[in-house]
Parts: C-alpha cells; sequence; structure tokens
C-alpha cells in the first residue's frame, strides 16, 4: 500500500546532541511537510518542499532545517536541541500545494535530555 | 491570515448517540475543509473532507456540511462506537497551506 513511513517511531536525544528525523512516502506526491505537535494541541507547520522548492514558515526557529535529497525522502535536522522541542514530529504529504488532502505518517516522538 | 476556531474542546456521548464538531474560519478564500481523527500516539487521518461547492457530503456514519455565508462547517457522527474515540482536528486551506482549529477529544461511553 502507498504511505507516509517515518523513522523513527521514538526518538531520545540529549539537550544540544543534533538530531535527524526521516521521512519517506511511496504515494509520489509533490509536496512533503513537517509539522510539529505537542500535547494536546494541534499540528503546527513548520516547512514544506514543493518538489525541489523550499518554504520555511516565519515563525520556524533556524535550530530546524530540512533537507529534501529525492521525491521519496525528507529529512528533519535539530541542530541544537532544547527542551522546549521534545513534541510529535509529523511529516505528511500531498499531490500538489493548496487545497488538497494531505496524508500524514505516523509521526516520531522526540524526547529530550 | 485564516483563523479556524473549533468547539466544543471534549465531548462525550453515549455509544449510539450523536456527535457534533463545529469550526468557524475567518478567510473567505478558504476552499477546502477536511477533517482528521489522531487517534493517542499517531498521525492524524483524514475522514472526509468538503470542497466550498458543496454543501453537504456523507460517507456512512459521517458527514460534514458547510454554510460559506456563515463561515462555518461541522463534523456529524451518528451511532457512535467506541472506536470513534479519538480527538478530531478540522482545518481550512486557508491561502496555501492547512490551518488547523485547536481540536475536539471526543469520548464514546459504553
Amino acid at each position: 500500500d502507498a504511505m507516509v513511513i517515518q523513522n523513527p517511531r521514538y526518538q531520545v536525544t540529549q539537550f544540544g546532541k543534533p538530531v535527524t528525523l526521516s521521512c519517506s512516502q511511496t504515494l509520489n506526491h509533490n509536496v512533503m511537510y513537517w509539522y510539529q505537535q505537542k500535547s494536546s494541541q494541534a499540528p503546527k507547520l513548520l516547512f514544506h518542499y514543493y518538489d525541489k522548492d523550499f518554504n520555511n514558515e516565519a515563525d520556524t526557529p533556524d535550530n530546524f532545517q530540512s533537507r529534501r535529497p529525492n521525491t521519496s525522502f525528507c529529512f528533519l535536522d535539530i541542530r541544537s536541541p532544547g527542551l522546549g522541542d521534545a513534541a510529535m514530529y509529523l511529516c505528511a504529504t500531498s499531490v500538489n500545494r493548496g487545497r488538497e488532502t494531505q496524508y500524514f505518517g505516523p509521526g516520531t516522538r522526540l524526547l529530550v535530555l | 491570515g485564516e483563523n479556524v476556531e473549533q468547539h466544543p474542546s471534549t465531548l462525550s456521548v453515549q455509544e449510539g448517540d450523536s456527535a457534533v464538531i463545529k469550526c468557524t474560519y475567518s478567510d473567505s478564500a478558504s476552499n477546502y475543509f477536511p477533517w482528521y481523527k489522531q487517534e493517542l500516539g499517531k498521525g492524524p487521518q483524514l475522514i472526509i473532507d468538503i470542497r466550498s461547492n458543496v454543501g453537504e457530503k456523507k460517507d456512512q456514519r459521517i458527514a460534514v456540511t458547510l454554510n460559506k455565508t456563515a463561515k462555518h462547517f461541522s463534523l456529524h457522527i451518528t451511532e457512535t462506537q467506541p472506536e470513534d474515540s479519538a480527538v478530531y482536528f478540522c482545518a481550512a486551506d486557508g491561502r496555501g497551506n492547512f490551518v488547523f482549529g485547536p481540536g475536539t477529544r471526543l469520548s464514546v461511553l459504553p
């Protein structure tokens, strides 16, 4: 089945130690999104790629970076995780930008010690 | 920019009863309104969506209604079952990216 896959499902890192989360998709969608979701809150968009075009949200901290080496894979890099970055990180895809269904992966829960 | 409000924040119903969750949005340019169900520890899953050229859409026990004039849309779940217990998020497409409502925690009591 076509799907959005996130690895790992759980990630533990230390304060200030860089961490990378990965997302892959078999849907062949043009757009890939990264969201941050804290407990009991709605997902908050960090950035998205439309093909190779990177689009950062205005309030996304510089500590968060992303790479999309090809259509199938997208990575979220947190350069120096703080305690406030502990959250669920969700990857989503859509065929095109705007007014299109977004399909979410299962998420990676990040714990910062 | 777009702002989406969602009510109620928590909802408890008896199994077999109906549940209704309402959302309002601010940007008249929004044209696409999905509803997502999120179970504990999982990613959001699309359950139904509606576009602005349609007033109502139904899929088995789930329906969504849209009033573009009043800028609100609602999720209706009939004959609720314990497996419907989850957090539900509405969203509006704004001017490109989704804006989510704050979520409704639905509990279906057996």
